[in-house]
């Protein structure tokens, strides 16, 4: 079954720090991968979305993540996070790539407080 | 706002009461979804309809669980006989079913069972 883990349960930086949000999924076939955020007391948006192509994926507010097939890895970025980046982070997979299979999976989240 | 909608936002309930949820998805988009999500956790994954054929259920909908989408539209999620154990959010998404078929999420139902 696929899963997907992500390497810290509670992240805190100062502002201006540099961000990496880990994450590895498990399956061995095509995916589509995901970064969703959770701003406090908001509803899940998409950060940033992964499909086919350049690995590199540029998403909202200065995000970016990098797709590394051989690491099974999404791994989130930002060089310069600011204190309305405080929220909760998911990775995401979906296995496939016919949009007859929607199941999407995902990590159990990352959360990021920054302080200013 | 044409996001996806649910109602109600809060629900307080007694352990054994019945409970159901509505979700409205976008209005163009053909696919409904929802998930489940406790605290510390990601959303868990519960059931997806195309239009009103439910397509998929998880094995954690168990079967006091219900949903349906009579008209293709709105969805309902139903508890019957809730748990303790079933406390949580309740999330919905829908996606259009074309391109890149991102699903949005709305702001979900959060049960308490006492």
């Amino acid at each position: 079954a696929q899963s997907v883990s992500q390497h810290n349960h509670h992240v805190i930086l100062s502002e201006a720090a540099s961000l990496e949000l880990g994450c590895n999924y498990s399956y061995g076939g095509t995916v589509n991968l995901f970064w969703y955020v959770q701003y406090p007391g908001q509803h899940l948006q998409l950060l940033l979305k992964y499909f086919s192509g350049d690995p590199l994926v540029k998403g909202i507010k200065g995000f970016e993540a990098e797709f590394i097939k051989s690491k099974f890895s999404f791994n989130l970025r930002k060089p310069s996070v600011q204190w309305s980046d405080t929220a909760e982070y998911f990775c995401a997979v979906k296995a496939g790539t016919k949009t007859s299979y929607d199941k999407v999976i995902f990590g159990p989240g990352t959360s990021l407080s920054v302080i200013p | 706002d044409t996001g996806v909608s649910q109602d109600p936002r809060h629900k307080i309930t007694k352990r054994g009461q019945n409970v159901t949820f509505r979700c409205d998805p976008i209005s163009e988009h053909n696919r409904l979804y929802w998930y489940r999500q406790t605290l510390g956790q990601g959303p868990e994954f519960l059931t997806y309809f195309q239009n009103e054929a439910q397509l998929e259920k998880s094995r954690l909908l168990s079967d006091r669980f219900s949903a349906e989408r009579p008209k293709g539209s709105f969805s309902t999620l139903e508890i019957q006989r809730t748990e303790q154990g079933d406390s949580a959010m309740y999330l919905c998404a829908s996606s259009s079913g074309t391109g890149l078929n991102e699903q949005f999420f709305g702001p979900g139902t959060r049960l308490t069972v006492l």
